[in-house]
């Protein structure tokens, strides 16, 4: 079963700052899942890679396969964008068998 | 959009009674899943189904059943409800190898 390790598990940053998630995994994937949840927790797919990278406004994905890491990173942080981000991977059924989850970043953005 | 649709957001139950938690999809999905999050241990998965009448465990199935009799639609069942079962109830339907969709959670409380 994959192991997945997020770090930091929390994160307290002023506005407008630079953030960075980072994930790593033990076993080999297909692609790579970043989430975010809410307060409230609903949970909302942000990302799903399998190279290189992908951006979506302020929010960038990469991902190292040789490596088995991937990071998540905010540009120009929004008291918004506060929320816990989780990376998962897909199981050996590439995701028909369900994902496996990091514990999660909670991150704070204070204005 | 898809749409994962969770039938309660806050649920309390006494302890012993069958607790049904139902998931409804309305983008023609193969995959759903049922997971449950509880602090300092993340997402877990509970049960998963690739088709109608399939279901099969995930990592924590014990004290849970699951119905599946249209392929819309997902039950999670607790035949006896306890304490330990109280936690957040998350939804999830796919397509293989896709991107996963959440329903917004139901928090259940048993007491």
């Amino acid at each position: 079963k994959n192991e997945v390790e997020q770090s930091p598990q929390n994160l307290t940053a002023q506005e407008g700052e630079f953030i960075t998630i980072n994930c790593s995994y033990s076993v080999g994937i297909s692609a790579l899942h970043w989430l975010q949840q809410h307060p409230g927790g609903g949970i909302v797919s942000l990302f799903m890679l399998s190279s290189g990278k992908k951006k979506h406004g302020r929010l960038i994905a990469t991902i190292n396969i040789q490596e088995k890491h991937s990071s998540l990173h905010i540009t120009a942080s929004h008291p918004r964008d506060s929320a816990v981000y989780i990376c998962a991977v897909p199981g050996a059924g590439g995701g028909a068998d369900g994902l496996t989850f990091g514990k999660g970043t909670h991150l704070i953005i204070q204005p | 959009d898809v749409k994962v649709t969770q039938s309660s957001r806050y649920l309390v139950k006494r302890t012993g009674e069958k607790v049904f938690l139902e998931c409804v999809q309305d983008m023609d999905h193969e995959n759903m899943f049922w997971y449950r999050q509880d602090p300092g241990l993340g997402l877990r998965l509970i049960y998963f189904s690739y088709d109608v009448k399939m279901k099969e465990k995930g990592d924590i199935p014990e004290g849970y059943s699951v119905s599946r009799e249209k392929k819309e639609r997902f039950s999670l069942i607790l035949e006896s409800a306890s304490t330990n079962q109280t936690s957040m109830y998350l939804c999830a339907s796919s397509t293989w190898i896709a991107e996963a969709f959440f329903g917004q959670g139901t928090r259940l409380t048993v007491v």
